[in-house]
């Protein structure tokens, strides 16, 4: 079974609209975290917003924002007032445990691409 | 203040032909992970290392060997290189659990 789950192959938006894209995950591990990150077509990988499951908000960061919803093991990330800029694939990542030593080892998802409509 | 640097860039090999990717972080993180990216399928960890001295098995390792020099440097080599290998490559470091692993910019390798 897959632990990390992307059913949004591709997702479009208007320019200063907000967007959603969706992750589920599956873990029986009590500790874990959630990432999303962003891979413009330039290739490369950059971390955006971080979830724990332990806490109790919801994470934001600038524009991005992550809306947890632990019960459903969803972590979805909501993107406002998009930008061209911000056309590019998505990926998010979960990391079990608390990690053996700082073990921090990722399982990604399968991405969706989000392209932005001027 | 460089981050992940990986070498090299790109590189196309013939089955049969070995070669090592090169990492190397300034951060002072003690964790490393070797990803490779084939499309459609996310990232997918071949090995890692927690800790310099220490590496481990991640999802992929068929195929590959790696080596912790040092806490800076993490290299991946593949001792017969095949036309499955084909992909993009990517070395990352982490230190806090709450921090995102820092990714090198990638090696795009094609097996002829």
């Amino acid at each position: 079974a897959q632990k990390i789950t992307q059913t949004q192959p591709g997702m479009f938006v208007q320019e200063k609209e907000a967007v959603t894209l969706d992750c589920t995950y599956d873990t029986s591990d009590p500790s874990y975290g959630l990432f999303w990150y962003k891979q413009p077509s330039s290739g490369e990988m950059i971390f955006l917003i971080y979830q724990g499951s332990y806490d109790q908000q919801n994470a934001t960061e600038g524009r991005y924002s992550l809306n947890f919803q632990k019960a459903r093991k969803s972590a979805n990330l909501v993107i406002s007032a998009s930008q061209l800029g911000d056309s590019a694939m998505y990926f998010c990542a979960m990391r079990e445990g608390l990690g053996g030593g700082s073990n921090y080892k990722l399982t990604f998802g399968k991405g969706t691409l989000l392209t932005v409509n001027p | 203040n460089a981050g992940v640097t990986q070498t090299p860039k790109f590189q196309v090999l013939k089955t049969g032909q070995s070669m090592t990717l090169q990492c190397a972080q300034d951060m002072n993180h003690n964790s490393m992970y070797w990803y490779r990216q084939d499309p459609g399928m996310g990232l997918r960890l071949i090995y890692y290392s927690a800790s310099e001295g220490t590496t481990d098995k991640g999802e992929v390792p068929n195929g590959y060997n790696v080596s912790r020099l040092n806490k800076r440097e993490f290299s991946l080599r593949l001792e017969s290189a095949a036309p499955s290998q084909t992909s993009v490559y990517f070395c990352a470091s982490s230190e806090q659990p709450s921090g995102g692993s820092i990714f090198g910019p990638g090696t795009r390798l094609t097996v002829l």
